[in-house]
């Protein structure tokens, strides 16, 4: 079965500082796909990134990038530019497209709570 | 507005009566899934579905049942809820795997 692991339970970075959320994974399956969200104290899960697994290129979305190192299973959410805003948690999460375990949508990891200081 | 409705947002109920947490979702996504969200784990699937009366089991299916009748609508089921369900839930639908999942503002339910 896959497994996501976030390392760190709390982050706090300097406003305008880029920071990174480190996220390493377990699947035996070639085919998957590599998300992250953000929750915000209000709840909601908000889509920030997604990487393919054949994807060549890091995916990036404005100050969001995804460092994906496929040989050591890590994709790593790097906000640059830190934002009062950007306070939350972060869910790295994953979905595999074929096998056994395909259509169960995402396996998350245990989140990490950024706070940003002024 | 794209977006995946629950119904409702905050439930507190007694163990053992039966409820139902609606999810709606208006984009025609084939994909959609139940979460609980419980503080150090994270998000844990409950059930999915892949398409019309195509549903299956997630990491944590114990106590809840599902249906998918049609294609926009996926119910939660606790017939005899106990207090160990106390969490918050997520209902998410998407078009594919490998495409984004769009969530619904959750339901906070508390089972004395």
């Amino acid at each position: 079965a896959q497994k996501i692991t976030q390392t760190q339970p709390g982050m706090f970075v300097q406003e305008k500082e880029a920071v990174t959320l480190d996220c390493t994974y377990d699947t035996s399956d070639p085919s998957y796909g590599l998300f992250w969200y953000k929750q915000p104290s209000s709840g909601e899960m908000i889509f920030l990134i997604y990487q393919g697994s054949y994807d060549q290129q890091n995916a990036t979305e404005g100050r969001y990038s995804l460092n994906f190192q496929k040989a050591r299973k890590s994709a790593n959410l790097v906000i640059s530019a830190s934002q009062l805003g950007d306070s939350a948690m972060y869910f790295c999460a994953m979905s595999l497209y074929w096998g056994n375990n395909a259509g169960n949508m995402l396996t998350f990891g245990g989140g990490t709570r950024l706070m940003v200081k002024p | 507005e794209a977006q995946v409705t629950q119904n409702p947002r905050y439930l507190i109920t007694v163990t053992g009566k039966k409820l139902t947490v609606t999810c709606s979702q208006n984009m025609n996504h084939e994909y959609m899934s139940w979460y609980r969200q419980d503080p150090g784990l994270g998000l844990r699937q409950i059930y999915y579905s892949m398409n019309v009366e195509v549903t299956d089991k997630g990491d944590v299916p114990e106590g809840y049942k599902v249906s998918r009748k049609e294609k926009r609508n996926f119910p939660l089921i606790l017939e005899s809820p106990s207090p160990n369900q106390t969490s918050l839930y997520f209902c998410a639908s998407s078009l594919t795997e490998n495409t984004e999942a769009f969530f619904g503002q959750g339901t906070r339910l508390t089972v004395v």
